[in-house]
Parts: structure tokens; sequence; C-alpha cells
């Protein structure tokens, strides 16, 4: 069974650029999480949905980051305009509705320059 | 607010040596902790989780440990391989929110 798969793997912009994250969660999983990773640092959550509805953004920057999730599979990411301080590792996770266990894609590692 | 933390940073250990990573957390509500392992480049991977009406739980290996009087978890790797080195997450979860420490890195030397 595939992994959550996310893309770009890497990414390098300059500041004030926009850029917008893919993330392909485990088929059948539900719920999906969009976390944001500082270097030494653990996962923070931004935003998770329910299918395509968004129960927590409590933690999502909403004047420059926005996500969306419109048929409750695929999942995009979006910040503009980046900044310095975004530079950081953007992880989804996706998980089975009856469990408790978060599956975890490799992650975008984004670079604002 | 709530917070997650790890005591060491850094843990160096010998190839056969047990490993023990500890965790201190500050929620007492909180039901539910979960030990990630992640290896550079990768996303955090599940490794053993434990609920707040257990104070034990054994995997292939690894054992966790709470002790909900001094709110403490503790990761347990017996017989530490090279395999092991990466960065262990203690995170624990509440309202289906998880919330993770700052991370420990495994150096396991042969």
């Amino acid at each position: 069974e595939a992994g959550v798969v996310q893309s770009p793997r890497y990414k390098i912009i300059e500041k004030k650029q926009p850029v917008a994250f893919w993330c392909n969660p485990i088929s059948g999983h539900n719920t999906l999480y969009w976390y944001r990773q500082n270097l030494g640092q653990g996962p923070e959550l931004l935003i998770r949905y329910e299918n395509e509805e968004a129960v927590d953004d409590s933690q999502l920057p909403k004047d420059r980051f926005s996500a969306e999730r419109l048929k409750g599979v695929d999942s995009t990411l979006k910040i503009q305009p980046a900044e310095l301080g975004d530079s950081a590792v953007y992880l989804c996770a996706s998980r089975w509705a009856p469990t408790s266990e978060q599956y975890f894609g490799p992650g975008t590692r984004l670079t604002v320059t | 607010g709530e917070s997650v933390g790890l005591h060491l940073p850094t843990l160096s250990v010998q190839e056969g040596d047990n490993s023990i990573i500890n965790c201190a957390y500050s929620n007492s509500a909180s039901d539910y902790f979960i030990w990630y392992k992640q290896e550079s480049g990768k996303g955090p991977q599940f490794i053993i989780d434990i609920r707040s009406n257990m104070d034990k739980r054994q995997g292939q290996r690894v054992t966790v440990l709470l002790n909900k009087t001094v709110k403490h978890l503790s990761l347990q790797i017996a017989a530490t391989q090279p395999g092991d080195s990466a960065v262990y997450f203690c995170a624990e979860e509440g309202f289906q929110k998880l919330v993770f420490g700052t991370g420990t890195r495994l150096l396991v030397s042969p």
C-alpha cells in the first residue's frame, strides 16, 4: 500500500513569491493534517480536515496561508506571499477515523531566500 | 500553555546497549501518548503508543513507560542498532490534536 505522497520534496523561492504544496493521503483515510516543522523542533499542526471540512484551522496563519481539500481526498497548502520565516518542512499526515495512528508523508522542505 | 518537552537533545550509545529516551509532559488531562522516530529527510514514523490507563506497554525491542504522577514518559530501546539512529519525538494527543516535543537525537556507534 502506498503511503502519504507529497510533492514537491524541495522548493526554493524568493520572499514575497507564492508557493503551493500537494498531498495525497493514504486511500480511505478521511482525516488529513498539515504540519509545519522547524529545524530541530517537533511538527506543529496547521490544519486538520475531516473529509472536505476543515475542523481545526486555529493555528493556520490565515493572512498568508490557505488550504483546501475539495473532494475530501487530495489537499493543497498555499502560502502567498512567502516570508523568510516560512522556511521549514511542511508535513502532511492522514488517519483512518477508527484508529488513532497518523501516517506522515516525507514532507516538503521549503527554503525562502 | 500545554507543552511536551524532552530532557536531553542528544543521546549517544554503543551498538547493543539499551537506550532510554525521556520526555516530560505538562497537560495532566492528556490520555494518549505516542513515540515517533524521524530519520533524516523522512516524516515521523509511529513506534509505539500508550493510553493513560496503562503504565507500561511493550513492542518489538521497544517499551514505553508512563508515570502519570510525575507526568513523565520514557522510551526504552533494547539492543540498540545502528538503524535506530534518528530523532525521537514524544507526543501527546488531546481532541485529535498531536502536540510534539522538541526531539532527542539518538546516535548509535558501532
